[in-house]
């Protein structure tokens, strides 16, 4: 079935470095890749999105790239804050179908 | 609403209780989906439904698991005999109609079976 795979499952950085979360996905009719931070006891909230038609998107610090080729994904945060700190899911869908999930990287920031 | 909304936000079941859970989703929003997320993990899926269909329902573990969306707007997911491992936070997500849109999640309901 479809599956999602996510590395590293937790990470640590110094305020102020670069953070890079990488998936796999299965589906190659996969179209649609959110991504999604959830603080601890919260609900999951999109940050940033990509359609398959697009290699890569940046939002502010934000960045998400696409090899469909490869069917890899990735998030690049830079300048990281310690407001920063969560946990990241990254997803993916085909259409309006279902997410599928990885299974999420936790990511520290000291300052 | 502002928002997708479950109730309640905390439910402990006695093993063998049965537990209904609530999803009220953002206004407009065709698209209902049932997620249950382990301490730790992603959220897996469990059931979608479009409008008050239910078009998939692979996620759902056993046929203690049961979901409906009569009116296609609140949905309720319900769990029969519960037993710890359904020990969980179940969350629902909401799409407005559209291929690629955002999913909106709700808080979540936290199960505990003891």
């Amino acid at each position: 079935g479809e599956n999602v795979e996510q590395h590293p499952s937790t990470l640590s950085v110094q305020e102020g470095d670069s953070a890079v979360i990488k998936c796999t996905y299965s589906d190659s009719a996969s179209n649609y890749f959110p991504w999604y931070k959830q603080e601890l006891g919260k609900r999951p909230q999109l940050i940033i999105d990509i359609r398959s038609n697009v290699g890569e998107k940046k939002d502010q610090r934000i960045a998400v790239t696409l090899n469909k080729t490869a069917k890899h994904f990735s998030l690049h945060i830079t300048e990281t804050q310690p407001e920063d700190s969560a946990v990241y899911f990254c997803a993916a869908s085909r259409g309006t179908d279902k997410l599928i999930f990885g299974t999420g990287t936790r990511l520290q920031v000291f300052p | 609403g502002a928002g997708v909304s479950q109730s309640p936000r905390y439910k402990v079941a006695k093993r063998g209780q049965d537990v209904a859970l609530r999803c009220d989703p953002i206004s407009g929003h065709v698209s209902l989906f049932w997620y249950q997320q382990a301490l730790g993990q992603g959220p897996e899926f469990l059931t979608y439904f479009q409008n008050e269909a239910q078009l998939d329902k692979s996620g759902l573990p056993s046929d203690r698991f049961f979901a409906e969306r009569p009116e296609g707007s609140v949905s309720t997911l319900k769990i029969q005999r519960t037993q710890q491992e359904d020990s969980a936070v179940y969350l629902c997500a909401s799409r407005r109609w559209g291929v690629d849109t955002e999913a909106f999640f709700g808080q979540g309901t936290r199960l505990t079976v003891v």
